[in-house]
Formats: C-alpha cells, sequence, structure tokens
C-alpha cells in the first residue's frame, strides 16, 4: 500500500531561519504530489503541487518544492520564515492512475518565533 | 477559488445516537467528494470515496454500516455516523474536487464530533 512519511513532526524556528520539511513517499508508480498547510483555526489550503515537468515547483507564499524521484522525495523548502508561517504543513500523494485519493502524511507543525 | 462548506463545524453528541454530517460543493459540482478522519496529532485517514448517484466506495477497516454515505446531488454528500460511541469523537473532513476547473481538490472546514 502507499504510504507518505513525514520526517520532522515539530519543527520549531526563528523568523528569517531557513525551513526544509522532509517528505518521502512509497510507490513505485506515476505520483502526483502536493503540499497542504492548515492554519490555526482554517481549514486544509494548497501550498503547491506537482504533476509533471520541472520538478522544481514554486507555490504560493514563498513555499517552494522539489521532487527527486530517485529518492522518493518532495520536500518542502522556503528561504525566510515568518512568524505568519506557523501552521500544519502536510505532505499528500496521490498515486497513478485515476484514483483521485490522496495519501496524507502525518503532519509537520511548525512554529515560528518572532 | 472554488469552497467546499461542512455542516455543523461541532456536534456533541449522546453515545448510541446517529448523527449526520453535510459537505456542499458551493460553487462547483462534485460528482466525487471524499471523507476523511483526522485523530489528534495525526495525519488525515481517507475513510471513503463518496460517488454521486452510486454507493460509496470504502478503505479498509472502515464499517460502512457504522459510517454511512450518502451523495445524492452533485453539490452535497452527506456523512452518518450511526449508533456513535466515543471512540468515534474525531475531526472528520470532506474534500471535493473541481473537475470544470483546475481539478483541485478543495477541502471543507471540517467537522468536530465529541461523543459523550
Amino acid at each position: 500500500a502507499q504510504s507518505v512519511s513525514q520526517h520532522n513532526h515539530h519543527v520549531i524556528l526563528s523568523e528569517a531561519a531557513s525551513l526544509e520539511l522532509g517528505c518521502n513517499y512509497s510507490y513505485g508508480g506515476t505520483v502526483n504530489l502536493f503540499w497542504y498547510v492548515q492554519y490555526p483555526g482554517q481549514h486544509l489550503q494548497l501550498l503547491l503541487k506537482y504533476f509533471s515537468g520541472d520538478p522544481l515547483v514554486k507555490g504560493i507564499k514563498g513555499f517552494e518544492a522539489e521532487f527527486i524521484k530517485s529518492k522518493f522525495s518532495f520536500n518542502l523548502r522556503k528561504p525566510s520564515v515568518q512568524w505568519s508561517d506557523t501552521a500544519e504543513y502536510f505532505c499528500a500523494v496521490e498515486a497513478g492512475g485515476a484514483t483521485n485519493k490522496l495519501i496524507f502524511g502525518t503532519g509537520t507543525l511548525l512554529a515560528v518565533q518572532p | 477559488g472554488a469552497v467546499v462548506s461542512q455542516h455543523p463545524s461541532w456536534v456533541i453528541c449522546k453515545s448510541g445516537t446517529s448523527v449526520k454530517i453535510e459537505c456542499r460543493s458551493l460553487d462547483f459540482q462534485a460528482t466525487t467528494m471524499f471523507w476523511y478522519r483526522q485523530f489528534p496529532k495525526q495525519s488525515l485517514m481517507l475513510m471513503a470515496t463518496s460517488n454521486e448517484g452510486s454507493k460509496a466506495t470504502y478503505e479498509q477497516g472502515v464499517e460502512k454500516d457504522k459510517f454511512l454515505i450518502n451523495h445524492a446531488s452533485l453539490t452535497l454528500s452527506t456523512l452518518t455516523v450511526t449508533s456513535a460511541h466515543p471512540e468515534d469523537s474525531s475531526f472528520y473532513i470532506c474534500s471535493a474536487r473541481d473537475h470544470s476547473g483546475t481539478g483541485e481538490l478543495f477541502f471543507g472546514e471540517g467537522s468536530r464530533l465529541t461523543v459523550l
């Protein structure tokens, strides 16, 4: 079965620090990859997605992620975090074909200290 | 962007009663909606895929008689937790894909169920 691993459960950073959140998945075929963010008290929002093409994708609010097929990874990065980035971040994978099913990682809670 | 709305956002019920949660796509039609369950400090677990006009497809380990799903129209799917027990207390989230637009999956705000 497909699975998604997020290695960092809690991350605490100071403002202006760089961020990298790890995401690995297990599935040998074609995948669509997503990062979602959930701000306190709000619903999930899409940060960015990868379907095909350039493996370095840019999303909203200065976030980017790089798909490395050989490593089955899709790590999220931001060069300089802000206090407003405090949220929970979920990596998700949609396995190949028309499954339309997202499998989520366990989430990473990011706290940015002002 | 497209909006998915859930109601109620929070419900408290007594053990043994049934609770219905609604999921609506407000400005697009959704032939498929998804129901997730999120335990505290854990990820979203897909429970079932709701298909308009047909039976829902349940994930392994999810009791279909316990979690009844109905998708009677292109904008509404309902999840009914039957004979709820305290272990059913959780955060239930629905999502729907806007096929006519970018194909992006939009999520509802979630519904917190507390069973006493």
